[in-house]
């Protein structure tokens, strides 16, 4: 099992519709997590951070953390076509002691 | 803008050359990273300095090497490449290492011929 796992993709939606990106991951004692957007030949830039239990809003985003489930997922609403990219989901896990990254998942919003 | 400013933008460089990248922020943070990334790859880890001194080196060849003059800037040598070495470099920086969340610069396009 990979220590962070994520559905690549594609994963397309329409514009204004909700998409809901996953990722899962192997440390159970990991306690920080990150959401990273990611433009084709760009740097990831940091979107959302979540390190209790539950869900927290910023704008469209909404992060969904559920420790006992091992899984993170990342909310968007109301889909834009800029909100295209590649989301990189980033966990700290105690075990190696440092950050790794999901393969990320490509989402095109369609006009 | 990003706060985490990186030079060049691009690099080529032939496998005798010996050139630099460099990165710079000015957010205070006492933890600095580079990582490499290939096309459609998740960013991979090369080295962490915390309060400027090496704290992580991910197995990196020889070819790569870090340097951290002063809290604000990370420099990455580089000599001998190979083409296979050919990727996104990017440097982050954080408050703390390996708890508080990355800011990533723009990153060094490098091409080796």
């Amino acid at each position: 099992q990979k220590e962070v796992e994520q559905n690549s993709g594609p994963l397309s939606v329409p514009e204004g519709a909700i998409a809901s990106l996953n990722c899962t991951y192997s440390d159970r004692g990991s306690q920080s997590f990150f959401w990273y957007r990611q433009y084709s030949g760009k740097s990831p830039e940091l979107i959302m951070f979540i390190y209790s239990n539950g869900d927290k809003e910023d704008g469209r985003f909404t992060a969904q953390l559920n420790k006992a489930s091992q899984y993170v997922s990342l909310l968007i609403r109301d889909s834009q076509p800029s909100d295209s990219a590649t989301y990189l989901c980033a966990v700290i896990l105690t075990t190696g002691n440092q950050f790794y990254f999901g393969t990320g998942t490509s989402l095109t919003v369609i006009p | 803008d990003t706060e985490v400013t990186q030079t060049p933008k691009h690099l080529v460089m032939g496998m005798t050359n010996k050139k630099s990248l460099k990165c710079e922020q000015h957010m205070g943070h006492r933890a600095m990273y580079w990582y490499k990334q290939k096309a459609k790859k998740p960013p991979e880890l090369m080295f962490v300095y915390s309060y400027e001194k090496l704290s992580i080196n991910e197995s990196v060849p020889s070819r790569f090497s870090p340097e951290c003059p002063n809290s604000s800037l990370l420099n990455l040598h580089l000599h001998a490449l190979q083409p296979e070495d050919s990727a996104l470099y990017l440097c982050a920086s954080s408050q703390e290492a390996l708890s508080k969340p990355l800011h990533f610069g723009n990153g060094t396009r490098l091409t080796v011929t």
